[in-house]
């Protein structure tokens, strides 16, 4: 009930194409959703995030989906961008007292020139 | 830059040793979390501190261990290193009752256990 699933495991997207990673839970307690984008010996950075009680969420190239009754999120990367070569993981936190975060697998995209 | 630093940057042990980890928390923040990332997977949550106790634990034996001081850094502690301890150890600070609920990650400790 505290796993995150995310798919795909890899992802290649040309220049300029529109690059989708899906994520789903089952713990209905998850409260907020981050995004982060890790690079190659550096820590995640936060990407983007939503609470349930939105259905979509918007910056820049970057969308969050929302899907409460699915109980499924993704994330949209508009335009990808190589710089945007990257590992993504989408994951969830914990509703209680503090900033337990339960992560996916990671999807590793790589957006060819 | 997050605010969030970490040292050593890497580390090499032998297995049975025991290792410190530390972290600095962005200013400001009262809380520090610490996960632990294999290659090539998410990161798993290990334990948080808040107000200097543990707030949190995850599915880590207790030979992970840890600390948080009055200025809020943190230490992990990991006693009789196994080779599967052989990670990227992430710290990650945050305010909790602050209006966000942002979490920054530090650039992490890389641990080889031989």
């Amino acid at each position: 009930q505290q796993q995150v699933k995310q798919s795909p495991q890899s992802l290649i997207v040309q220049k300029g194409g529109i690059s989708i990673i899906n994520c789903a839970y089952e713990n209905t307690a998850f409260d907020y959703f981050p995004w982060y984008q890790q690079f190659p010996g550096k820590g995640p950075a936060l990407l983007i995030a939503i609470r349930p009680d939105v259905s979509e969420k918007k910056e820049g190239r970057f969308t969050i989906s929302f899907n409460k009754s699915a109980k499924q999120f993704s994330l949209h990367i508009m335009d990808s961008q190589p710089g945007d070569s990257a590992t993504y993981f989408c994951a969830a936190r914990v509703e209680n007292y503090g900033q337990n975060f339960v992560f996916g697998p990671g999807t590793r995209l790589s957006v060819l020139p | 830059e997050t605010g969030v630093t970490q040292s050593p940057t890497h580390l090499i042990k032998t297995r049975g040793q025991q290792v410190t980890l530390r972290c600095s928390s962005q200013s400001g923040h009262n809380t520090v979390s610490w996960y632990q990332q294999a290659l090539g997977q998410g990161p798993q949550f290990i334990f948080q501190y808040y107000r200097e106790e543990e707030n949190g634990r995850g599915n880590f034996p207790p030979r992970f261990s840890g600390l948080q001081f009055p200025n809020y850094s943190s230490e992990l502690n990991v006693n009789a290193l196994e080779l599967d301890d052989s990670a990227l150890y992430l710290c990650a600070s945050s305010l909790v009752g602050g209006r966000t609920d942002t979490q920054y990650f530090g650039p992490g400790t890389r641990l080889t256990v031989l």
